[in-house]
């Protein structure tokens, strides 16, 4: 049973360039939350898609932005990226609210650095 | 806001010690989660609590959900040093569906 897999794991981008990172949720998920996590910090709520639709959004600009495919997987997308964007980004998944989903398996994460 | 408060921050024991964390909020959580983090990977989930007063065992690791639901611990008995990394509280915040998370416990176990 494959856990949630993200791609890339490594990914160094420039300042003002876009980013796009994906995830494949667990095996029987369907919802997928994205979390950013700066060094030395807990993980950052970014938004979260159920039905391929955002049904909650944190404190992060427009510039990042998602979308949910019909198999589940997610991308999320940083536009103009800053060098304050540079953390792991980490992809969760879990069961939907009517399938009593409470717990959130996460993928390794994708390392971005923007220079 | 609800926030989640770890203490300590920073654990440096040796091989064989007892430890616990704490992870405290004003808040009501409907559930907890307790995971551990190696550097560079994803956090790893090791319990969900639900009920208040919850108590959960997971071999050399005592979970603990407070009456109130509002805050947790976790006790390691005889610290080894594969215990080692960051140790994560995480509860969904009341009303929505993200999960908020502590700050973290850095615990390092010396051979």
């Amino acid at each position: 049973d494959a856990g949630v897999t993200q791609s890339p794991t490594h990914l160094i981008k420039t300042r003002g360039q876009q980013v796009t990172l994906r995830c494949s949720p667990k095996s029987g998920h369907d919802t997928v939350s994205w979390y950013q996590q700066a060094l030395g910090q807990g993980p950052q709520f970014i938004f979260q898609y159920y039905e391929e639709e955002e049904r909650q959004r944190g404190n992060f600009p427009d510039r990042f932005s998602g979308h949910q495919f019909p198999n589940y997987s997610s991308e999320l997308n940083v536009n103009a990226l800053l060098l304050g964007d540079s953390a792991l980004y980490l992809c969760a998944s879990s069961l939907g609210p009517t399938r009593g989903g409470t717990e959130a398996f996460f993928g390794q994460g994708t390392r971005l650095t923007v220079v | 806001t609800q926030l989640l408060e770890q203490s300590p921050q920073f654990l440096s024991i040796q091989e064989g010690e007892n430890l616990t964390v704490y992870c405290n909020s004003s808040s009501v959580f409907s559930s907890l989660q307790w995971y551990r983090q190696e550097p560079g990977e994803g956090p790893v989930l090791l319990v969900t609590v639900v009920t208040g007063g919850e108590v959960k065992k997971l071999k050399r690791l005592t979970f603990q959900f407070g009456d109130a639901r509002k805050d947790s611990s976790l006790h390691i008995t005889a610290a080894q040093p594969g215990d080692t990394g960051l140790y994560l509280c995480a509860g969904m915040a009341s009303g929505t569906y993200k999960y908020i998370f502590g700050t973290g416990t850095r615990l390092k176990v010396l051979a």
